[in-house]
């Protein structure tokens, strides 16, 4: 089955500061998944690639998926408190188009 | 927007109780899924269903059995809860498809 792994693990930033999340996968990433989740509460949708080389911007954050479809990357400019939490990426596995494999997840710190 | 609600947020039950976990969608999706998330693990997913009646083991079934008699509605069970399975509980549903999964707020259970 597919595995990805995401680093790093945790991040402490100053708020303004950039930062990036990656996640890699053992296998050709058929849909690729990112979320966002407040400790305590469910996963928030973020975005959502599929096609090799194709970037996505949702305010101040950027997902990147890499042209052999193996590794994605999210980007946060000008970090926020508000940005703080959890954040995993998701793939979907194979062809299946069902089920989903999910990262560890990276805690992120925004301090102000 | 796609509403998942989940029966409760905060769970306390003692070991050997049966466990009924809720969870219910507005969407019409035919998919729904149950995860169970622990630090240092991620998510894992318990059982998923692909529609009415229809249920497939997760990675962790071992414990749990779910059961779906409406779309809109997909149930989890512990059958003799173990402080093992104090744990948060996330349900999730989706079109199939390279679609997102809508995840619920959580269920955060303590066996003891």
């Amino acid at each position: 089955s597919q595995e990805l792994e995401q680093s790093p693990q945790s991040l402490i930033v100053q708020e303004g500061k950039n930062l990036t999340i990656n996640c890699t996968s053992s296998k050709t990433l058929y849909g690729l998944y990112w979320y966002k989740q407040k400790y305590g509460e469910g996963l928030i949708f973020l975005m959502m690639l599929q096609k090799g080389g194709e970037e996505k911007s949702h305010e101040k954050i950027t997902a990147k998926l890499d042209e052999k479809k193996q590794q994605s990357s999210l980007h946060i400019t000008a970090s926020q408190p508000s940005h703080a939490g959890i954040y995993l990426c998701g793939a979907d596995e194979e062809t299946s188009g069902s089920r989903l494999t999910f990262g560890e997840g990276t805690q992120l710190t925004v301090n102000p | 927007d796609v509403k998942v609600t989940q029966s409760s947020r905060y769970l306390v039950k003692r070991t050997g109780e049966k466990v009924f976990l809720e969870c219910v969608q507005d969407m019409d999706h035919e998919n729904m899924f149950w995860y169970r998330q622990d630090p240092g693990l991620g998510l894992r997913l318990i059982y998923f269903s692909y529609d009415v009646k229809m249920k497939e083991k997760g990675d962790i079934p071992e414990g749990y059995s779910v059961s779906r008699e409406k779309k809109e509605r997909f149930s989890l069970i512990l059958e003799s809860a173990s402080t093992n399975q104090t744990s948060m509980y996330l349900c999730a549903s989706r079109v199939p498809g390279w679609k997102t999964q809508y995840f619920g707020p959580g269920t955060r259970l303590l066996v003891l």
